[in-house]
């Protein structure tokens, strides 16, 4: 079975530029999570969606964050414009349905610096 | 008070011994717990999850919930230098009507070093 896609891997932008993170989740999964994780901490929901649906963005910084989840498959989240304190890894993970006791799968996540 | 906090680190056990990896949660309701391992450079792995009082078991790994005390941990027999990793203590909590779509609240994670 394959595991969570994202891309690109790795990515170095100025600040105020704007870059955009494609996802995949596992075939057959319903949900969906981006989530923003900074050096020396753990990792912080952005935006969950069930099929094509916001579940819960109440973290998600929508002066510049932006996300989609188009026929409720993959999905893209955009920063623009991106400030220093962006500089993080940006993680999705996908549940089959995103219950209580369902365990969600990483991708192997997007480092993102910005200068 | 931070929703889910982990015993700082970094934790420094030799080889063949007993890491313990504790964490605490704020919202008494919580159902669901679960640790993940995250090896540097790499995405979390989830190797325990436990949802009752008292303890589970899985190969070398004990998980042990206590809801009263809003206290979960973590016992890793027989440290292996390949556990060497961080330790993400995560929770779901229930929203303000009970229910919860599965959002996972992370501690800020525990550092274990296994040494020869």
């Amino acid at each position: 079975e394959a595991g969570v896609a994202q891309s690109p891997r790795y990515k170095i932008i100025e600040k105020r530029q704007s870059v955009a993170f494609w996802c995949n989740p596992i075939s057959g999964h319903a949900t969906l999570y981006w989530y923003q994780q900074i050096l020396g901490q753990g990792p912080k929901l952005l935006i969950q969606f069930q099929n094509n649906g916001v579940v819960d963005d109440s973290q998600l910084p929508k002066d510049r964050f932006s996300a989609e989840r188009l026929k409720g498959v993959d999905s893209t989240l955009k920063i623009q414009p991106a400030k220093l304190e962006d500089s993080a890894v940006y993680l999705c993970a996908s549940s089959f349905g995103g219950g209580l006791q369902e365990t969600q799968y990483f991708g192997p996540g997007t480092r993102l610096l910005v200068l | 008070q931070k929703e889910v906090e982990q015993n700082s680190g970094p934790l420094s056990v030799p080889e063949g011994a007993i890491a313990s990896l504790n964490c605490t949660y704020s919202d008494r309701v919580s159902q669901s717990f679960f640790w993940y391992r995250q090896y540097s450079g790499k995405s979390p792995e989830l190797i325990m999850s436990i949802y009752s009082n008292g303890d589970k078991e899985d190969g070398r790994f004990t998980a042990q919930l206590n809801k009263a005390s809003q206290y979960v941990s973590l016992l890793i027999r027989d440290s292996q230098p390949s556990d060497s990793a961080t330790y993400l203590c995560a929770v779901i909590p229930a929203n303000a009507g009970g229910t919860s779509y599965g959002k996972l609240t992370f501690g800020q994670g525990t550092i274990l070093t296994v040494h020869p």
